[in-house]
């Protein structure tokens, strides 16, 4: 199985929105509303932003929100902050037992 | 509040095998959840290796031939064994939480494959 596919990276001004896409197949994200997005800071463990698609864990910014078309998930952040500047990993549980990840972006903040 | 705390080598020599252990307080490892782990090559992405789930275990097909996950309930700890390992298996390793999302994470622990 392959990795979800991100971008490498992405970047925007303060202020201002970005979305994240993380695609798969008809057996992850197509498949199940088990899609979550992680944000993972230089030498941190990562931490979970959104899961089940949409949904926001206590104490994550309403900034953060996901949603969902086909095979295709996305993260948007807005009113970006020079703190939101990190690593984001989608994931993705599949058809077959397992647990799939993205590859990764890094956010910019300019 | 569950706490997971990991324990084990950073340094294993190629084709012996990666041993780590994470100890959950806070939380019954019999009570439900699965139990697995992840990991981080420098640089890189994170990887989904495995889980554990009231005895069943489910793996990465791609290492499965290699990982062996196990729990000690009566320590409220599981296990993390990945075997014949080269210098690709050199990562950060995480313990974590999970059911269809990770809740919870170790702290990592920064396995090196070298002689």
């Amino acid at each position: 199985q392959s990795a979800l596919t991100q971008p490498a990276s992405v970047s925007g001004s303060p202020g201002q929105s970005i979305t994240i896409s993380c695609t798969g197949t008809s057996s992850d994200i197509g498949f199940y509303e088990f899609v979550s997005w992680y944000q993972q800071h230089p030498g941190k463990a990562p931490k979970l932003m959104i899961y089940d698609v949409t949904k926001r864990p206590s104490g994550v910014s309403n900034r953060f929100s996901g949603s969902k078309s086909g095979d295709t998930a996305s993260l948007t952040i807005s009113g970006l902050q020079a703190e939101d500047e990190a690593d984001y990993y989608c994931s993705s549980y599949t058809s077959i037992n397992t647990w799939l990840f993205g590859g990764g972006t890094r956010l910019t903040v300019l | 509040q569950v706490q997971l705390q990991q324990s084990g080598p950073g340094l294993v020599k190629p084709s012996e095998t990666l041993s780590l252990t994470c100890a959950v307080s806070g939380y019954s490892i019999s009570s439900g959840y699965y139990w697995g782990w992840i990991r981080q090559p420098p640089g890189k992405g994170l990887e989904w290796i495995g889980a554990i789930h009231r005895g069943n275990t489910y793996y990465n097909p791609s290492l499965k031939s290699r990982v062996t996950i196990s729990v000690d309930a009566s320590k409220n700890d599981f296990s993390l064994k990945l075997t014949s390992v080269t210098a690709a298996d050199t990562a950060v390793y995480y313990c974590a939480r999970h059911l269809y999302v990770v809740d919870s994470w170790g702290q990592g622990t920064l396995v090196t494959v070298s002689s």
